[in-house]
């Protein structure tokens, strides 16, 4: 599985456009970028994930370099509670007959400050 | 929005006690996961389901115990507890018959103390 590195901590003003980078340089293809994300104290969230096109959803943007050696999570109006911390995962989406688990590593942590 | 529960959300107990953390969810998914998480710390799976009567164990060694009667409800039992439990415990489940088995929904989950 490729290794992802994400900055360990990012601030950013509520309303604003956050963007969160990760680089997974040794992304191979067939490899998904999936985000998830963290509020203190509770479970991991799914935000959105692709494969190479960029993707949209009601909770973010995911960009997609063309080489996909990278890749950026965006959302575009940051409010308080978006303060977390953001994960980024590379991973094989295998066939229904194997159940994978997800590795989070350590990830991003996200302030909003209003 | 995810439809999977834990409970209880917060437990403390005395040690050698038995306890049973409840994981259910309403989703009909086929996959089930528990993973153990210390604060600031990253997830670990310990237990992870097929399917009903089909439990594995996962990358971090448990004393801990699992069941699948009914794809619903995957229980998680500790015998005996001990100061070590201690961590918080989340549940997850996924649908890969959708055709993507990483897109797990967690539960709140539950945070153990163990005196």
């Amino acid at each position: 599985d490729a290794k992802t590195t994400q900055p360990p901590s990012m601030d950013c003003a509520e309303g604003r456009a956050a963007n969160l980078p990760c680089n997974h340089s040794t992304i191979s293809g067939n490899e998904y970028v999936y985000w998830y994300r963290q509020i203190h104290s509770q479970g991991p969230q799914y935000i959105i994930h692709g494969l190479k096109n960029n993707e949209t959803n009601e909770m973010a943007s995911l960009i997609i370099t063309e080489d996909r050696k990278s890749s950026t999570l965006i959302l575009p109006h940051a409010t308080l509670r978006d303060t977390a911390v953001y994960y980024c995962i590379v991973r094989v989406a295998l066939s229904s007959g194997s159940a994978r688990q997800l590795t989070f590593g350590s990830g991003t942590q996200l302030t909003v400050l209003p | 929005e995810a439809d999977i529960y834990q409970t209880p959300r917060y437990l403390v107990i005395g040690t050698g006690k038995k306890i049973t953390l409840e994981c259910s969810q309403t989703m009909g998914h086929d996959k089930m996961y528990w993973y153990q998480q210390d604060p600031g710390m990253e997830l670990h799976l310990i237990h992870y389901s097929y399917g009903v009567n089909s439990t594995e164990k996962g990358d971090l060694s448990s004393e801990s115990t699992v069941s699948r009667i009914r794809t619903e409800h995957f229980p998680l039992t500790l015998e005996s507890a001990r100061p070590s439990h201690t961590s918080q415990y989340l549940c997850a489940s996924s649908d890969t018959r959708q055709g993507n088995p990483f897109l797990q929904f967690f539960g709140p989950g539950t945070r153990l103390t163990v005196l």
